[in-house]
């Protein structure tokens, strides 16, 4: 079945440690967006990308960095100019016209 | 004020209970999703609607382009339609990215 793979699913980061986020798809779809979610808050963007080698921000990207080399996979690293990385990320995947597919999500949590 | 509008933020139903959730948006819009987050985080598409309205199983959409407005409705719910419901916007000049609303926490007591 086609999907979207996140990956790890729990995450913990020392302060001042970079890690990054897995995220893969086997849908074919052109577009792939990250998103962070925090308690009682919608949905934020963080980056995007529409098709491959190309990128854009969000509305929050300061601290984050992604990368589009491949069409199936869209990591997102967080860094440690990120102040506030606790949070819940989502990585989602779409094709023109048709519906968005979302993963799992990972939780990422600084120690 | 949130370009994306949901009301109520929480709510608690009986079982068997008939149920809308309110989504008013502020700007215009090529497609509207409904989608549903359960307690683990995943989220699931339930719809995507850019005019009228969609029926699937027991839940029902709407939308009102000239008004702005969706609802989402749960006939006949059950304890396993407790989830949070999240309405989001594809601004027509925005490409494909979403703007979300904060959801609607929805509990359905036995």
């Amino acid at each position: 079945d086609g999907g979207i793979t996140q990956s790890p699913k729990y995450l913990f980061r020392k302060e001042g440690q970079n890690v990054t986020l897995s995220c893969e798809q086997n849908l074919n779809h052109d577009a792939m967006y990250w998103y962070r979610q925090d308690p009682g808050q919608g949905l934020r963007l963080i980056y995007y990308s529409q098709i491959v080698n190309d990128f854009q921000k969000g509305d929050i990207a300061e601290g984050y960095s992604v990368s589009r080399e491949k069409k199936e996979s869209f990591p997102l690293t967080v860094t440690s100019a990120q102040k506030n990385p606790t949070a819940f990320y989502l990585c989602a995947s779409s094709r023109q016209d048709y519906g968005y597919t979302f993963g799992s999500g990972t939780r990422l949590t600084v120690v | 004020k949130n370009e994306v509008e949901q009301s109520p933020q929480n709510l608690t139903a009986q079982e068997g209970e008939f149920i809308t959730i309110n989504c008013s948006y502020s700007v215009g819009i090529s497609a509207l999703h409904w989608l549903q987050q359960h307690p683990g985080g995943g989220i699931v598409s339930l719809f995507m609607l850019s005019s009228g309205k969609k029926k699937h199983g027991r839940l029902i959409a709407t939308i009102n382009i000239q008004e702005k407005h969706s609802s989402l409705h749960i006939t006949a719910s059950h304890p396993r339609d407790s989830a949070v419901y999240i309405c989001a916007v594809r601004e027509g000049t925005s490409g494909s990215r979403l703007t979300f609303g904060e959801g609607t926490q929805l509990t359905v007591n036995p």
